[in-house]
């Protein structure tokens, strides 16, 4: 299965700037995905990065908070833009391993806004 | 309203004492059933896929069943480093999009 290295693996930032947020997978994938974990809830779609488009954005979700760079087959960014208190969580991205090996993930960055 | 719901939420076992985890669904076009460990500050880990209702599998002291309404995941005479938050997620198909829904996780603590 796929290997990814995300960084950095934590965070502490002020409200009001912004923070990227890195992935690198060892093998050519199509899709990345981003996730974001907020403490005692289950994971959530973020957005859909394919190389050389434009990420899916979920529902609640927009390109001006959350913009996404994919600039190849291995590597994309999430930034968290503007940041709020309510921003902080645990953000992680992941690839589609398929049947065998479902989804690997990240192993995430927790950001905490203040 | 696809839905995913993990029960219970925290369990604390002892050494060696068996128990089970569920997860029950509502979902329209389910494609796949996965489980997932989660290590405090890590990303989760693949456990198991399963596809359709009866079928089980197995890795180490953990077996993953499946219905048509819920999965269960059944930890044999667990240890301490079996400690961990156990997500599971749905894959649905819809017009074909997949779409990926987790539980908000059991957090398991198993006592020496």
């Amino acid at each position: 299965s796929a290997v990814i290295s995300q960084k950095p693996s934590r965070d502490i930032c002020q409200r009001g700037t912004s923070l990227t947020i890195q992935c690198q997978v060892d093998s050519q994938v199509t899709m990345m995905f981003w996730y974001r974990q907020q403490p005692g809830q289950s994971l959530t779609l973020i957005a859909t990065a394919n190389q050389g488009s434009e990420a899916t954005y979920e529902s609640g979700f927009v390109i001006d908070k959350f913009p996404i760079s994919r600039p190849n087959l291995t590597f994309s960014t999430l930034t968290v833009s503007n940041m709020s208190p309510e921003d902080s969580s645990i953000y992680l991205c992941s690839v589609d391993g398929g049947q065998v090996d479902g989804y690997t993930f990240g192993s995430g960055t927790r950001l905490t806004v203040v | 309203e696809d839905q995913v719901t993990q029960s219970p939420e925290a369990l604390r076992l002892q050494e060696g004492e068996s128990s089970s985890l569920n997860c029950s669904y509502t979902v329209s076009g389910l494609r796949g059933l996965f489980w997932y460990r989660q290590d405090p500050g890590k990303g989760p880990e693949f456990l198991f896929t399963l596809y359709s209702a009866g079928e089980e599998k197995e890795k180490e002291r953990l077996k993953a069943t499946l219905t048509k309404k819920e999965s269960f995941l059944h930890i044999t005479a667990p240890k301490p480093e079996d400690s961990a938050t156990y997500l599971c997620a749905v894959q649905t198909s819809t017009s074909g999009t997949y779409k990926y829904i987790f539980g908000t996780g059991t957090r398991l603590k198993v006592l020496a």
